[in-house]
């Protein structure tokens, strides 16, 4: 496939429950990134990679949040001990050249992960 | 610290008529900016950008938007809007030379263009 791929597309966990979300960018894209959208708001900033390197990662809002991304490829979000609030749409988008190149290539993003904590 | 301001949650248009989605941001310096849309269920499609150069940037779909510095805008313009533009548009910044790597996102404005 041609674009972003996200899996599962959709998530329900019992409050508690640790929570795997995987992201596989375009080929070839050097940097990824992941959002957290709440309903009826727009994408927030959790994460950034450029390859295999995490060099932000401000936006993760506890440290129940772990992303990784150990080959420069895939990438996997991991929320442990699930709360209600975690509850979200959790976008993945990738673009072909590093986030501080001039040229702001643009995202490309997945059709996200809906997650539902219950 | 940089944020975006979208001041309509929605905003109703009548088809062929032109459409405007207003979009103020805030940045220490200067910004780049971004208009994405997002179709039910689905992720967010890049439109345009402004980096550098003209302040009237064209996109994707015949859409475009004018960068004004002294009001701090980004709206996103169409001269002539067709039903299947209906959808939630996204205005986004990143501070040139910032320490932010992610875009900042305002909340969104559903488009509804009616036939």
């Amino acid at each position: 496939g041609a674009g972003v791929s996200q899996s599962p597309r959709y998530k329900v966990a019992k409050r508690g429950q640790d929570v795997a979300l995987r992201c596989d960018p375009i080929s070839g894209h050097v940097s990824l990134f992941w959002y957290q959208q709440a309903l009826g708001q727009g994408p927030e900033f959790l994460t950034y990679f450029q390859n295999e390197a995490q060099l932000d990662k401000s936006g993760l809002p506890s440290d129940r949040f772990f992303a990784e991304r150990p080959e420069g490829s895939v990438s996997t979000l991991k929320i442990q001990r699930t709360q209600q609030e975690d509850s979200a749409v959790y976008l993945c988008a990738s673009s072909l050249v590093p986030v501080r190149d001039t040229t702001n290539s643009p995202l490309h993003f997945g059709n996200g992960t809906r997650l539902t904590v219950t | 610290a940089q944020s975006v301001a979208q001041p309509e949650d929605q905003v109703n248009v009548a088809e062929g008529n032109p459409l405007t989605v207003k979009c103020t941001y805030s940045v220490s310096g200067n910004p780049y900016l971004f208009w994405y849309v997002q179709y039910p269920n689905r992720g967010l499609q890049f439109l345009l950008k402004y980096i550098t150069g003209d302040n009237l940037v064209k996109g994707s779909y015949g859409f475009e938007a004018e960068f004004n510095k002294s009001q701090t805008s980004f709206h996103l313009k169409k001269p002539s809007a067709l039903v299947s533009d209906s959808a939630l548009y996204f205005c986004a910044v990143r501070e040139k030379g910032g320490g932010a790597d992610g875009l900042t996102f305002g909340k969104g404005t559903h488009l509804i263009i009616q036939p």
